[in-house]
């Protein structure tokens, strides 16, 4: 089974500033025949499911504002949040979508300094 | 509008047996894979299952694997999950999630609201 690991497990940014949330796959999630990284990355507010963020690794999803954002390939993952907003308040995860089981993150805690 | 709405969940006894179900809509079901994901209380989120479009193929964490069937009905637009040999470990909300693309390789779209399922004697 491929392994996420997330740091920091919990930040606290004042508003406005950035946030910057690291997620590490224990193998490659790069599929060399169509240079996709599959990687994805989801916010969970408390009391909601899940949401999408991004896919592909850097890939926004229709109506996620553009203060998001991923980056990374292979291995390694970020997700920005470039000014941090009151309603970012959440968790987030990060999954691998590559081999099956599909595993997630353990999540990362982001609040408001 | 997509929609998934769970149910079917509720307590039950270890060693009993329980039957999720997802009625999905707002979307051509049948083209794409489906999966459910469950959250213990107070966890993080772990990929229980999954289903291809054509529902050909189905796909299990080792957690789950002899005791979780899932299966669908694209005539009712509707994902299940038969459950047996039920341990206090898989209690959890369970959510019924949609893949982003026919591939079931595919990120997760949309999730529902997420049914409780609570294994306690």
């Amino acid at each position: 089974d491929i392994v996420m690991t997330q740091s920091p497990d919990s930040l606290a940014v004042s508003l406005g500033e950035r946030a910057t949330i690291n997620c590490k796959s224990s193998q490659s999630v790069l599929y060399n025949s169509n240079n996709k990284n599959y990687l994805a990355w989801y916010q969970q507010k408390s009391g909601q499911p899940p949401k999408l963020l991004i896919y592909w690794a850097s890939t926004r999803e229709s109506g996620v504002p553009d203060r998001f954002s991923g980056s990374g390939s292979g291995t390694d993952f970020t997700l920005t949040i470039s000014s941090l907003q009151a309603e970012d308040v959440a968790v987030y995860y990060c999954q691998q979508y590559y081999s099956i089981p599909f595993t997630f993150g353990p999540g990362t805690k982001v609040d408001i300094k | 509008e997509v929609q998934v709405l769970e149910s079917g969940g509720g307590l039950v006894q270890p060693g009993g047996s329980l039957r999720l179900s997802c009625a999905a809509s707002g979307f051509t079901f049948s083209t794409y894979a489906m999966n459910w994901v469950r959250q213990a209380p107070g966890k993080g989120l772990e990929w229980v299952s999954g289903i291809s479009g054509s529902g050909g193929h189905t796909y299990y964490a080792d957690s789950v694997k002899g005791r979780f069937t899932i299966s669908r009905d694209d005539s009712k637009n509707t994902l299940y999950l038969q459950m047996i040999s039920l341990r206090a470990e898989d209690t959890a909300v369970y959510y019924c999630a949609t893949a982003g693309s026919d591939s079931f390789y595919s990120h997760i779209d949309y999730w529902g609201q997420g049914t409780l399922v609570t294994v306690s004697s």
